[in-house]
């Protein structure tokens, strides 16, 4: 099956750092790419989501300025935490899918991000 | 607005079946997923549904009924390793996935 990649898998900062995640699709090409945030207990919160080229989609109430997300090729999408806060401090969760249509979100193994 | 329900938390015992219901409403309708997410760890895909009926996978099996806006996750001979978060997500008229919240299922000895 389809395999997705996150780097890195954890990640420990100080407050006002921006840390950097990675997501991969290592044997297909994403046309999406989608980005959730997950807290203790709690479902996915999508927060955006991505297509190879263009601007991210950012769901209401998350902030573009802050969660930075770049779709550069069909295999990469990377996510920066900039100025990163103890409340931003969750399970990151990256998906992708072959087409923009309904179909299966193949996910990596999620970023765990701790903000001191 | 768009709503996805399936209860918090269940219980079963090793070896017996359960059965996590999940309802939703949302706007248009696209199929329905099963993911099965242990703790600390990203989901999985379970299922997929699109048509209504039944769809059996091993020891898996997911029943769709749109007309009752209604899905379920069958788990036969339940082991001890299905112990895990099972999250329901609709895909709406845009393609894009609505999660219902999980549920968390406890397997007892």
């Amino acid at each position: 099956g389809a395999v997705v990649s996150q780097h890195p898998s954890w990640v420990i900062c100080k407050s006002g750092t921006s840390v950097k995640i990675e997501c991969r699709s290592l044997d297909f090409q994403a046309t999406t790419m989608f980005w959730y945030r997950q807290f203790p207990k709690q479902s996915l919160m999508l927060m955006a989501t991505s297509n190879e080229g263009s601007k991210a989609t950012y769901e209401q109430g998350v902030e573009k300025d802050k969660f930075l997300i770049n779709h550069a090729s069909l295999t990469l999408s990377t996510l920066t935490v900039t100025s990163a806060h103890p409340e931003d401090s969750s399970f990151y969760i990256c998906s992708a899918t072959e087409a923009s249509e309904v179909g299966e979100q193949f996910f990596g193994p999620g970023t765990r991000l701790t903000v001191l | 607005g768009q709503n996805i329900d399936q209860p918090t938390e269940m219980t079963a015992t090793e070896g017996a079946i359960v059965q996590i219901n999940c309802t939703y409403q949302t706007s248009g309708f696209n199929g329905l997923f099963w993911y099965q997410q242990h703790a600390g760890e990203a989901p999985t895909f379970l299922s997929y549904n699109v048509l209504d009926g039944l769809e059996e996978k091993g020891r898996f099996s997911s029943f769709l009924s749109r007309s009752k806006g209604y899905s379920y996750l069958l788990l036969k001979e339940l082991q001890m390793k299905d112990s895990a978060s099972y999250l329901c997500a609709v895909s709406d008229s845009n393609y894009q996935l609505i999660w219902g919240a999980g549920t968390k299922l406890i397997i007892k000895p």
